[in-house]
Parts: structure tokens; C-alpha cells; sequence
């Protein structure tokens, strides 16, 4: 049973460029949640994608977009990259209908703006 | 808003002492309280929880129980190990439906033979 899968594992852009990350939910999972954790932090809460619609959002700016596809897969992407942005992006995929929602976490995608 | 507070790190240790990492948080109403374990270059591990007052979660050895009265989720564990060596999150789930955890900043232990 494959778990939570990212791609690509490390990426290095420069300022004003845009990204675009994925993410395989584990086998049996709808829901998927994306993270960004920074340098020394715990991981901040970008946005979650439920039936191919954005169900809730974090405290990030619009450069800060996503997609769910019908396989449930997901990406996340980001315009006019900034160096602040350089942080571990991470998804974790869930079930919706799970009251407690335990969510399970990929590997993550190093993004290193320069 | 939702918030958890840890101890900061490093904690540093001695093979076989024994372990608790500091997490209280704020919340309204029931959250559910986990922690996470995240080894370097790895993304996280959910590595115990708990969802009700009271419950205690436990996993390899690892042990935290939901204190209501004292919003908090300490982290135990009686006898560390090398491999314990890590970033230990304490996170929360509200319990109003929005479906996005909340992290502490995390707390490093290192373990020494």
C-alpha cells in the first residue's frame, strides 16, 4: 500500500518564477492537505482540497494556488516566487468523512528560492 | 484562534533517561491532540493521539495523555533511545469541522550513547 507521495523531492528557483508541486494521496484517501514548514518551524496550513474544490485556506496570499484531480491527486502552485517562500512543502491526505481526520504525511518537496 | 505552545529544544539526553516534552494549547470546544515525529530529511510521522479528554495515546514506547483541565498533551517516554533522536511536534484538529491541523513549533531531542 503506497503511502503519501511527492514530486519533485527538491526544487531551486528564483525570485518571480513559478513552481508547481505534487502530491499522490495514499491509496484510499480523498482529501488532500497542503503545508508549508519553514526553516526551524512547524509546518503552517496553506490549503485543503476535498471533490476537487478548495475547502478551506490558510493564511496565505492568492500567489499560493491549487488543483485536485479526479484521482484525488493534488498540486499546489506558487507565482512570483519570493525568498520567503523557500521552505519543506508538505501534503498529507486523509478521508473526509473520518470524524478525527488523521492525516498522513509525505516527504515533502524542499523549495529553495534564489 | 487555535494555538499550541512546546517547550523548545534541543532537549538533550542520555541513553535509557527519561523523556517528557512540554504541549498545552488553546482551543474552543473538543480538539483532538496528536504528535508527530519528524526525522531529519523525512516529512512527519503521526506518532500518537488521542481525540476525548482523558484518552491517553501511546506508540513504541511513547505515551501522552489529554489533561482538559490543564490543556495539555505532555510527551513521555521512560527510557530514550539513540533512535529517538528527532522533531517532535504537537499538533491539534478543532473540533468545529474545519479539517487543518495546528502545529507547535516543535522540539528537538537529541539522544546520546
Amino acid at each position: 500500500d503506497a503511502g503519501v507521495t511527492q514530486s519533485p523531492t527538491h526544487l531551486i528557483k528564483t525570485r518571480g518564477q513559478q513552481v508547481t508541486l505534487r502530491c499522490s494521496p495514499k491509496s484510499g484517501h480523498d482529501t488532500v492537505s497542503w503545508y508549508q514548514q519553514a526553516l526551524g518551524q512547524g509546518p503552517q496550513f496553506i490549503f485543503q482540497y476535498y471533490e476537487e474544490e478548495e475547502r478551506q485556506r490558510g493564511n496565505f496570499p492568492d500567489r499560493f494556488s491549487g488543483h485536485q484531480f479526479p484521482n484525488y491527486s493534488s498540486e499546489l502552485n506558487v507565482n512570483a516566487l519570493l525568498l520567503g517562500d523557500s521552505a519543506l512543502y508538505l501534503c498529507a491526505s486523509s478521508l473526509w468523512r473520518v470524524s478525527y481526520n488523521e492525516q498522513f504525511f509525505g516527504p515533502g518537496t524542499r523549495l529553495t528560492v534564489l | 484562534g487555535n494555538s499550541v505552545t512546546q517547550m523548545e529544544g534541543p532537549v538533550t539526553l542520555s541513553e535509557e533517561a527519561f523523556l517528557t516534552i512540554n504541549c498545552t494549547y488553546t482551543a474552543t470546544g473538543y480538539p483532538s491532540l496528536f504528535w508527530y515525529v519528524q526525522y531529519p530529511g523525512e516529512g512527519l510521522q503521526l506518532l500518537l493521539k488521542a481525540t476525548k479528554a482523558d484518552d491517553k495515546g501511546s506508540n513504541k514506547g511513547f505515551e501522552a495523555t489529554y489533561r482538559k483541565e490543564t490543556t495539555s498533551f505532555h510527551l513521555e517516554k521512560g527510557s530514550v533511545q539513540v533512535s529517538d533522536s528527532a522533531v517532535y511536534f504537537c499538533a491539534l484538529l478543532g473540533s468545529t469541522g474545519f479539517q487543518k491541523l495546528v502545529f507547535g513549533t516543535g522540539t528537538r531531542l537529541l539522544v546520546s550513547p
